[in-house]
């Protein structure tokens, strides 16, 4: 079983439509949980960087944790074509000297239709 | 404030040969590490440094090797090319051990192809 599983994809919405990307994952000493997202031929952008479960919001992006069921996501409302791109869900370990080894999800390919 | 910088942005090299890639981190950064991402394997950890030591290492052959810097700048080796290696190198730095150390910015990565 793979530490962290994220739904493959693709996702095709229509624009304005509110997306769920998710990720599940087996370690549970996972503590910090980030998403990123990545346009075609560039370098991930970090979005969202959480360390406690529950939500946290940035615009029209919300990220949510529940390290009791180990799952997370990201919400995008009102998406838009520019939201476009493969989103990465990543996380990492508390404890000091391992906490800077991301492991990732595959990734997700979102497409917003106009 | 300058993100983190790559170079170069392409490269193609023979098998056998070796490749030195460079990474300048976010200004304040301390901690660099480098990341390998192919369309099968996705993203995966080769290393990462800071304060001129290397402090943690990904499950990846010996001939991929790095260093870095008192400026902070980093640089990664791969020895003896193999057409495996053919993949999008990232580097991402963050501000150092502790919290804020999983808190990392990608560059914009360096696309080697070894034929």
């Amino acid at each position: 079983q793979k530490e962290v599983e994220q739904d493959p994809g693709p996702l095709s919405v229509p624009e304005g439509a509110i997306v769920s990307l998710n990720c599940t994952y087996s370690n549970s000493a996972f503590q910090y949980f980030m998403w990123y997202r990545q346009y075609s031929r560039k370098g991930p952008e970090l979005l969202m960087y959480t360390y406690s479960s529950g939500n946290k919001e940035d615009g029209r992006f919300t990220a949510q944790v529940d390290k009791s069921s180990k799952y997370i996501s990201l919400f995008i409302r009102d998406s838009q074509p520019s939201d476009s791109a493969t989103y990465l869900c990543a996380m990492s370990p508390y404890y000091t000297g391992a906490n800077s080894k991301l492991t990732f999800g595959k990734g997700i390919t979102l497409s917003v239709r106009p | 404030k300058a993100g983190v910088t790559q170079t170069p942005r392409y490269l193609i090299k023979t098998r056998g040969q070796q490749v030195t890639l460079s990474c300048s981190p976010i200004s304040g950064h301390r901690s660099v590490s480098w990341y390998q991402q192919t369309p099968g394997q996705g993203l995966q950890f080769l290393f990462e440094y800071f304060s001129e030591t290397q402090r943690n290492k990904g499950n990846f052959p010996g001939r991929f090797s790095g260093r870095q810097f008192s400026n902070s700048r980093s640089e990664m080796n791969v020895s003896t090319l193999e057409l495996g290696d053919s993949a999008l190198y990232l580097c991402a730095s963050s501000l150092g051990p502790g919290q804020g150390a999983s808190e990392q910015y990608f560059g914009p990565g360096t696309r080697l192809t070894v034929t």
